[in-house]
């Protein structure tokens, strides 16, 4: 138990369906993050929230769409996905960002995501 | 943009071999994070390290964290079965972290 909770764990969907992942962190960290991890790539990072305020703007198509409600809780919105999207998708927290310390990142047990 | 590179890709060593893993970054890293990830699990921090030169042991884990602050090396001596998996090397430079793309170990008995 890292402190993380990915909900859900497997998710099977089609490419014109609507879903949506949820994370949440019970750490009282001030940053959450999301990112994608698939067989022949490192860990890519998609989306980073601050403070409750996106900060990087990585090359993330528009079918992913992040939403950040409050510092608890991180959600990914996707719609019109790709077979090429089926991957791990990991959601982490620091307690802070971009800093010299406090930034070791608690992961979440992370969804499998099948695109069909 | 930033890259980090982690080699080699895979390692596989007999039980009580030793295993090492080396990262560089094409650019000066404020500090450089360690991550193992179990296969099947998800990334779990081992440890952070800030200052030029530093190094820092973990029982049979040696990290070290170059003197430019722009490479890294894990080493594990006399490896067990437990130690299966992926080692993740992670550099930050005022954003998010950055992953290598991870050294799979596996170890044989």
């Amino acid at each position: 138990e890292t402190g993380v909770t990915q909900t859900p764990r497997h998710l099977v969907m089609g490419m014109t369906n609507k879903k949506s992942l949820k994370c949440e962190q019970h750490l009282g960290h001030n940053a959450m993050y999301w990112y994608k991890q698939s067989a022949k790539k490192p860990l890519e990072l998609m989306f980073v929230y601050s403070l409750e305020e996106r900060v990087e703007n990585n090359s993330v198509p528009s079918r992913f769409s992040p939403e950040c409600p409050n510092s608890s809780h991180l959600f990914l919105h996707l719609h019109t996905l790709q077979p090429e999207d089926s991957a791990l998708y990991l959601c982490a927290s620091s307690q802070d960002y971009a800093q010299a310390t406090n930034t070791e990142a608690f992961f979440g047990q992370g969804t499998r995501l099948t695109v069909v | 943009g930033q890259q980090v590179m982690q080699i080699p890709q895979y390692q596989h060593v007999q039980e009580g071999e030793d295993f090492t893993t080396y990262c560089n970054s094409s650019t000066t890293l404020s500090n450089i994070q360690w991550y193992k990830q179990r296969p099947g699990g998800h990334p779990v921090f081992l440890i952070q390290l800030v200052k030029s030169g530093e190094v820092k042991k973990q029982k049979r884990l040696t990290f070290q964290f170059g003197e430019a602050k722009k490479n890294s090396s894990l080493h594990i001596t006399a490896t067990q079965t437990t130690d299966v998996g992926t080692y993740f090397c992670a550099g930050e430079a005022g954003t998010a972290l950055i992953f290598g793309k991870g050294t799979t170990l596996s170890v044989s008995s």
